[in-house]
């Protein structure tokens, strides 16, 4: 059974970055049907996918927070990493680290986020 | 970006009776659409994948359909636990998120 958790600052002072790590058990990061993908949700809203990384180490993030996202991965250690520049109070949310598990036909296209880690509350604010 | 939209966007039913959800897709996403269940303080919980496939442990009381743009999610007889929030998710074009049903127990 893979079991993802985050672990990293829950208070961010604004215009710093936030950074925030994935560690993973009972799988290994570098399966090739696999992504490692990050997510968050502000309190009470729906849930925003920030990125992922593949198997390869190709990164792809939402284009709206494209030129603040760095995903990376240290498969030594199985963890994969986020940071987020720059940020606000907007940015104020529960992130979660997740795993996609690509679809028959590849990774471009469907697949499941079948794994998922508790969550970590990170406040912006000074 | 494709926009999810979820209705309604609360339900409250009785045990027993049948939840019928419905996520509408702003342009098409072919098959690839996900349903997650979501309780307070708890990660998302896969449900569905592909639209129509029950992911591991779900129990069969829960159901997909659709392709296209809409989509639906059946609970067919619903238990106390099914309370939650339920969100839809696209993989077509990179990933978004409809806002999300809130289902009610009485």
């Amino acid at each position: 059974q893979v079991q993802l958790e985050e672990s990293g600052p829950g208070l961010v002072k604004p215009s710093q970055t936030l950074s925030l790590t994935c560690t993973v058990s009972g799988g290994s990061i570098n399966s090739g049907d696999c992504f490692w993908s990050w997510f968050r949700q502000p309190p009470g809203k729906a849930l925003e996918w920030i990125g992922y990384i593949s198997y390869s180490g190709s990164t792809y993030s939402n284009p709206s927070l494209e030129s603040r996202v760095s995903i990376s991965a240290d498969t030594s250690k199985i963890q994969f990493s986020l940071k987020l520049t720059s940020v606000t109070a907007a940015d104020t949310a529960v992130y979660f680290c997740s795993r996609l598990r690509c679809s028959s036909g590849g990774c471009s296209r469907g697949g499941a986020f079948d794994f998922w880690g508790r969550g970590t509350l990170v406040t912006v604010s000074s | 970006e494709i926009v999810l939209t979820q209705s309604p966007a609360t339900l409250s039913l009785s045990p027993g009776e049948r939840a019928t959800l419905s996520c509408r897709a702003s342009q098409s996403v072919s098959s690839y659409l996900a349903w997650y269940q979501q309780k307070p303080g708890q990660a998302p919980r896969l449900l569905i994948y592909d639209a129509s496939n029950r992911a591991t442990g779900i129990p069969a009381r829960f159901s997909g359909s659709g392709s296209g743009t809409d989509f639906t999610l059946t609970i067919s007889s619903l238990e106390p636990e099914d309370s939650a929030v339920y969100f839809c998710q696209q993989r077509d074009t990179w990933v978004t998120f409809g806002q999300g049903t809130r289902l009610e127990i009485k």
